[in-house]
């Protein structure tokens, strides 16, 4: 049982598509986060959002665009993806983002783009 | 260097074996360490956080050594439902921000 909901839990789409993921965490937490873990790649740290402002933002393409409009809730929005970012996406939350407490993880979206 | 670096192995061990694993950060200004596991196909899920003092949870035992910026996890009886992939992960606090490090994983297969 999870506190961090993640949907849909499979995604396939073409590169002119425009679709969205959808996080809820029910943890009371504060932070949240985007990750993408592609094969035998650690993960890597996409958007971080603390009391729905985001705080990071490591480099990621345009064609991702977060959306955080309450601290239970974040967005991916994708448009225009490329076959590479073809991955699992990850969302997480943490009590704070000061790192010092461990973030829970929702099962993932994975994404495939024909 | 990578920043976080852990073997990938995988350590195949048989049933009620102990095995160790070791990550080495980089960064001296780490400030917090855990462990997770995670699955195949599976979202990774915290297995524990890696205390100074070390710090121990049933079969499982985390340490921290500073001076040499590596931790460890040691699993003493293993099951085969411990064949996993572990999770090494540092936050460190750097002029941009905290940031929170993944190493690539260490897979354990454990064997009848």
């Amino acid at each position: 049982e999870t506190g961090v909901t993640q949907t849909p839990r499979h995604l396939v789409m073409g590169m002119t598509n425009k679709k969205s993921l959808k996080c809820e965490q029910h943890l009371g937490h504060n932070a949240m986060y985007w990750y993408k873990q592609s094969a035998k790649k650690p993960l890597e740290l996409m958007f971080v959002y603390s009391l729905e402002e985001r705080v990071e933002n490591n480099s990621v393409p345009s064609r991702f665009s977060p959306e955080c409009p309450n601290s239970s809730h974040l967005f991916l929005h994708l448009h225009t993806l490329q076959p590479e970012d073809s991955a699992l996406y990850l969302c997480a939350s943490s009590q704070d983002w000061t790192g010092a407490q461990p973030q829970h993880f929702g099962d993932g979206t994975r994404l495939s783009i024909l | 260097r990578k920043e976080v670096e852990q073997d990938p192995g995988p350590f195949n061990v048989p049933e009620g074996a102990t095995v160790a694993f070791n990550c080495t950060y980089s960064n001296s200004a780490s400030q917090s360490f855990f462990w997770y596991r995670q699955d195949c196909r599976k979202e990774p899920k915290l297995l524990m956080s890696v205390y100074s003092s070390g710090n121990e949870d049933g079969r499982f035992t985390a340490q921290l050594n500073r001076a040499s910026q590596y931790i460890s996890l040691l699993i003493r009886d293993s099951k085969l439902s411990d064949s996993a992939t572990y999770l090494c992960v540092v936050n460190m606090l750097t002029g941009g921000g905290n940031k929170l490090t993944f190493g690539t994983g260490t897979q354990l297969k454990v064997e009848l």
